[in-house]
């Protein structure tokens, strides 16, 4: 039982140029979500999915895309990086009810862009 | 708008007992949640409170005021491994299935 897991771990990126982050959860959790984490900023939702094939808008989805096409898979991309997008991405995934308060994160995918 | 106020840091020696604050205002509300954070790591789930009281899991005690908007994170007999960073986090906020983080306190825990 693997948790929550994120591919790359690590990447740098040039301004203009597109990547795709991967979260996979083996909990068969119907709720999946990508944050960032900033130095002072605590973790900012961008995106999340109630569902396979359902997205909605977090707080800051400005510049990313994603798309849930499996349950357990849970994707974010970015078109054209920005120098302010180097930051850490956290994926997290829940379950539906109050538990959805208990969100079970990966190990997060530290980005960069130059 | 919203918003959650938590101390950017606490400072504390072994064995001793830390309260950490935390203070919102948000246009829902369903519940407080509190996470820890080690290093940058995985943040993992401590407690969540959706109604007023408090909540005890071992070491570690929640509490929950909602006429006030207020909660605390209790950490008792406080270990150098305790030295992490604690987040509340308020559900209902921005819909009903997200939470919405404070920024988070940094709590040194020294010998």
């Amino acid at each position: 039982n693997a948790g929550v897991t994120q591919t790359p771990k690590f990447r740098v990126l040039k301004t203009g140029q597109s990547m795709t982050l991967l979260c996979a959860q083996d909990m068969n959790h119907e709720y999946m979500y990508w944050y960032r984490q900033d130095p002072g900023m605590g973790l900012r939702l961008i995106h999340y999915s109630v569902g396979e094939g359902t997205t909605a808008k977090g707080e800051v989805p400005d510049g990313y895309n994603v798309s849930r096409l499996k349950k357990q898979n849970f994707l974010l991309g970015l078109e054209s990086a920005a120098p302010s997008q180097t930051s850490v991405y956290f994926c997290a995934s829940s379950s539906p009810g109050h538990n959805y308060n208990e969100q079970f994160f990966g190990p997060g995918t530290r980005l960069t862009v130059l | 708008g919203q918003s959650l106020e938590q101390p950017s840091e606490v400072t504390a020696v072994e064995g001793a007992i830390v309260q950490i604050n935390c203070t919102y205002q948000t246009s829902g509300f369903y519940g407080l949640s509190w996470y820890q954070q080690h290093d940058g790591g995985a943040p993992t789930f401590l407690s969540y409170n959706a109604l007023d009281g408090l909540e005890e899991t071992g070491r570690f005690s929640s509490f929950l005021s909602r006429s006030d908007s207020y909660g605390y994170l209790l950490l008792q007999e406080l270990q150098m491994k305790d030295s992490a960073s604690y987040f509340c986090a308020v559900s209902g906020n921005s819909g009903y299935s997200t939470l919405t983080f404070g920024k988070g306190t940094m709590l040194l825990v020294s010998p």
